[in-house]
């Protein structure tokens, strides 16, 4: 597709399950993005990938969260034990480049943890 | 620590006025700030940027401003229209990629 393809869109987890937020971002595009928009917030920054290296994790909120790029394109971002906090919507977003100046987001995964 | 701030969660202005909305910052270093307009169910999109040089960008209906010894920029779209009904929101890099977002504006364009 032309965009950053997510899925699923929509996910309902029991508290205690394990998620796992899939990202396909534009084709060609070097960095990958995860963010976290809490209901009524802006979006926030919790991790970047330069190709397959994730050079920055400093925004994942607990070691529950886990994010990785094995082959430089597809993208899963895995929340472990997952709690009511954890909800909120999940996006991705890519760019051609590593600067953060342009970049295209993904219409998001929505997560409510119950 | 909120370093990008949208005071104001929502604005309505009629079809056809200005329609100002407004961000602040706290950072200094920041040198790059771009405006995102986000639509319900879907992700943000870029809408205009604008580099510390300068103090105007301009494209189309839409222009930025920055005023750097205020620690202010505000995004002017004129004339307002139904379509731009959207949430809107400020960032800024930090690091180069790692976009710090304000807390958005929700505007409603009434015909």
């Amino acid at each position: 597709g032309a965009g950053v393809s997510q899925s699923p869109r929509y996910k309902v987890a029991k508290r205690g399950q394990d998620v796992a937020l899939r990202c396909d971002p534009i084709s060609g595009h070097v960095s990958l993005f995860w963010y976290q928009q809490a209901l009524g917030q802006g979006p926030e920054f919790l991790t970047y990938f330069q190709n397959e290296a994730q050079l920055d994790k400093s925004g994942l909120p607990s070691d529950r969260f886990f994010a990785e790029r094995p082959e430089g394109s597809v993208s899963t971002l895995k929340i472990q034990r997952t709690q009511q906090e954890d909800s909120a919507v999940y996006l991705c977003a890519s760019s051609l480049d590593s600067s953060g100046n342009t970049i295209y987001f993904g219409e998001g995964s929505w997560l409510t943890v119950v | 620590d909120q370093q990008v701030k949208q005071n104001s969660p929502s604005l309505s202005v009629q079809e056809g006025r200005i329609s100002i909305l407004n961000c602040d910052y706290t950072n200094s270093m920041f040198d790059y700030f771009l405006w995102y307009k986000k639509y319900p169910a879907e992700g943000p999109t870029f809408l205009i940027s604008i580099s510390s040089i300068k103090d105007k960008n301009e494209d189309g209906r839409f222009t930025v401003f920055l005023n750097k010894s205020a620690k202010h920029l505000s995004l002017h779209i004129v004339p307002s229209q139904p379509g731009d009904s959207a949430v809107y929101f400020c960032a800024a890099p930090v690091a180069g990629y790692a976009l710090n977002f304000g807390k958005g504006t929700s505007l409603l364009v009434t015909p």
